[in-house]
């Protein structure tokens, strides 16, 4: 069952935050996020193994609610390179990644 | 230290016929996964490779089928070529032999099939 991501899109303003919802209808064991550029390969931000767990790399961070079978991905203060395609991916088995259908983040100047 | 690199980029082929994709692992990866990405879509399961053999097997026709060699580099074979198989694939690394999940991609070969 492919994850369900929120808002299918966003425009930002340089500066601005964003916050990009995942949820699942079956149980999630894990979350993945990935970026990716127009006509570049995704990229991996992270990964949420278990629930509650949060984590972050530079102003962008992610948490995990286990029971909720959600995620969210928090950008803060956006920069114009986090522009991309963000997906979200369940992990049932940490072997086969099931992708959401991708939020298009734009961030302007 | 080389990412995962796929090879070839680009590729024309014609309906009917049959293709082999490549794909070298990050170094240090025993893992390779291939996904198929149709444009405007996220990348969907193909199938996995740990220790040369086929673990997990997403919704695609056995038209579809591949290799992990001793050096965990690996093939994806695609034969009787469909119009509808014009995609980006992509070949995607990761240690699960050392406990580590989270999957590294290369930069893809676009498939175009005429």
């Amino acid at each position: 069952q492919q994850p369900v991501q929120s808002p299918q899109a966003v425009i930002l303003r340089e500066g601005e935050d964003a916050v990009i919802n995942c949820s699942s209808s079956k149980a999630l064991y894990s979350v993945h996020w990935y970026r990716q550029k127009h006509g570049e390969a995704p990229v991996f931000l992270m990964i949420l193994l278990k629930g509650g767990e949060q984590k972050g790399h530079d102003k962008i961070s992610a948490s995990f609610n286990e029971k909720k079978q959600q995620s969210s991905l928090y950008l803060t203060a956006s920069q114009l390179s986090y522009s991309g395609t963000y997906f979200c991916t369940s992990g049932g088995s940490n072997y086969k990644l099931t992708f959401g259908k991708g939020t298009l983040l734009t961030v302007n100047p | 230290d080389a990412g995962v690199t796929q090879s070839p980029t680009h590729l024309i082929k014609t309906r009917g016929q049959q293709v082999t994709l490549r794909c070298s692992p990050k170094s240090g990866h025993d893992t390779v996964s291939w996904y198929q990405q149709a444009l405007g879509q996220g990348p969907q399961f193909i199938f996995q490779y740990y220790e040369e053999e086929e673990r997990q097997r997403g919704n695609f026709p056995d038209r579809f089928s591949g290799h992990q060699f001793p050096n965990y580099s690996s093939e994806l074979n695609v034969n009787a070529l469909l119009l509808g198989d014009s995609a980006l694939y992509l070949c995607a690394s990761s240690d699960v032999g050392g406990g580590a999940y989270e999957q590294y991609f290369g930069p893809g070969t676009r498939l175009t099939v005429t």
